[in-house]
């Protein structure tokens, strides 16, 4: 069975500072996607970066980074000069990629940036 | 091009009514999802479809849940007889399918539709 653990309710940053949202996760499988959603109040889902298992390097997306140890089955989400509009929800997904294929996400981390 | 379409966006019903949610996926999209989200928690899956076929439906409570998907395109979500622990976000998702190389079957929500239960 998979899991993901994030570990923080609940974080504040400054405006146009960097931010590290961490994720940690548990799977057997070999094959696997990480994900990070965006969850602003009005309640859409909003797709921001993915990481495959096989991918040697990190994944970027503008202001995104994901932040992918293996080893350690950490994909911590770096958000860089925070904006206002980043204030949200954040998710952690993971997806087998041969069995369900449906996203197990961990249970948030809610974002404030402050001006 | 436009993304997921979910209706209605709030629902308010009585406990042991029947309730509806639609969902019309993104264009050339082959998988539907629907998921449940709780308060404070994270999306849980309750059914899948590849085209018309409920390919994964483990979660949902069958007992007063359905789902259809006819003509592999738009979906329909049902809830018979509502009860108050029902009150959720359900969360229509979809991606172009099994057969995409790996990392490109990303999912894609719509806006939700919010259940009150009375």
């Amino acid at each position: 069975a998979q899991k993901i653990t994030q570990t923080q309710p609940g974080m504040f940053v400054q405006e146009k500072e960097a931010v590290t949202l961490d994720c940690t996760y548990d799977t057997s499988d070999q094959s696997y996607g990480l994900f990070w959603y965006k969850q602003p109040s009005s309640g859409e889902m909003i797709f921001l970066i993915y990481q495959g298992s096989y991918d040697e390097q990190n994944a970027t997306e503008g202001r995104y980074s994901l932040n992918f140890q293996k080893a350690r089955k950490s994909a911590n989400l770096v958000i860089s000069a925070s904006q206002l509009g980043d204030s949200a929800m954040y998710f952690c997904a993971m997806r087998d990629d041969t069995g369900r294929r449906a996203l197990t996400f961990g249970s948030g981390t809610r974002l404030q940036v402050q001006p | 091009e436009a993304g997921v379409v979910q209706s209605p966006r709030y629902k308010i019903i009585e406990k042991k009514q029947p309730v509806a949610f639609w969902c019309n996926p993104i264009s050339g999209h082959n998988t539907l999802y629907w998921y449940l989200q709780n308060l404070g928690q994270g999306p849980e899956l309750l059914i899948r479809y590849e085209n018309e076929e409920a390919v994964d439906d483990s979660q949902l409570p069958k007992d007063r849940f359905s789902a259809e998907r006819l003509k592999g395109v738009d979906s329909t979500l049902k809830i018979q007889p509502a009860e108050l622990g029902d009150s959720a976000v359900y969360l229509c998702a979809s991606s172009r399918g099994q057969g995409q190389p790996r990392g490109t079957d990303t999912q894609y929500f719509g806006p939700g539709t919010r259940l009150t239960v009375l």
